[in-house]
């Protein structure tokens, strides 16, 4: 059962632009909530991540903001560059961290 | 600090025979853990370890497949009896105990035919 999910499932944005992916999950026992990036054949990197906590985190062009209430979280990647371009992963967690559940990735595009 | 290590990268095998994947965690994190993603798709939780401990393996897709953390540093994951649909990559990650910041490696592409 998909605990996580994620959309949209691809996205094309143009270079400078705002990429924006949403994430909304089920089990109210999460309490991390990391984004991970992850380029073909390679393994996902950590890119930023948030807890219940706080609404909003920034790391540079990167910000996730976070809906305790309706369950929901996004990132937004911002000045977006075709260097963004890979799939992005949401995925939640408790905090004894042994099931992180992930999303079903976004194929995000940044066309020069 | 190298990172999670896989290998092998690339293993292609006929159905029938076994696979064993071997992973290197980040040297002082007591945890590991085994993902299972096939394309399109976001990584699926298999098993972990605390240090030696299996605390975890009812999420392991089928009887068939197994790991060991024999002396609580490197894994092995292995499947026998292989079958194509067994084809995906199969990711290792690796945190400390405290803290929820989880290290993927590179991954091991498997190949049935």
């Amino acid at each position: 059962q998909q605990q996580v999910k994620q959309s949209p499932q691809s996205l094309i944005v143009q270079k400078g632009g705002i990429s924006i992916i949403n994430c909304a999950y089920e089990n109210t026992a999460f309490d991390y909530f990391p984004w991970y990036q992850q380029f073909p054949g390679k393994g996902p990197a950590l890119l930023i991540a948030i807890r219940p906590d706080v609404s909003e985190k920034k790391e540079g062009r990167f910000t996730i903001s976070f809906n305790k209430s309706a369950k929901q979280f996004s990132l937004h990647i911002m000045d977006s560059q075709p260097g963004d371009s890979a799939t992005y992963f949401c995925a939640a967690t408790t905090h004894n961290n042994n099931d992180m559940r992930f999303g079903a990735g976004t194929r995000l595009t940044v066309k020069p | 600090d190298t990172g999670v290590s896989q290998n092998p990268r690339h293993k292609i095998t006929k159905r029938g025979q076994n696979v064993t994947f071997r992973c290197d965690p980040i040297s002082e994190h007591n945890r590991l853990y085994w993902y299972r993603q096939t394309l399109g798709q976001g990584p699926e939780f298999l098993t972990y370890f605390q240090n030696e401990a299996q605390l975890e393996k009812s999420r392991l897709l089928s009887d068939r497949f197994s790991a060991e953390r024999p002396k609580g540093s490197f894994s092995t994951l292995e499947i026998q009896r292989t079958e194509q649909g067994d084809s995906a990559m199969y990711l290792c990650a690796s945190s400390l105990v405290s803290g929820n910041t989880i290290y993927f490696g590179e991954g091991s592409w498997l190949t049935v035919v």
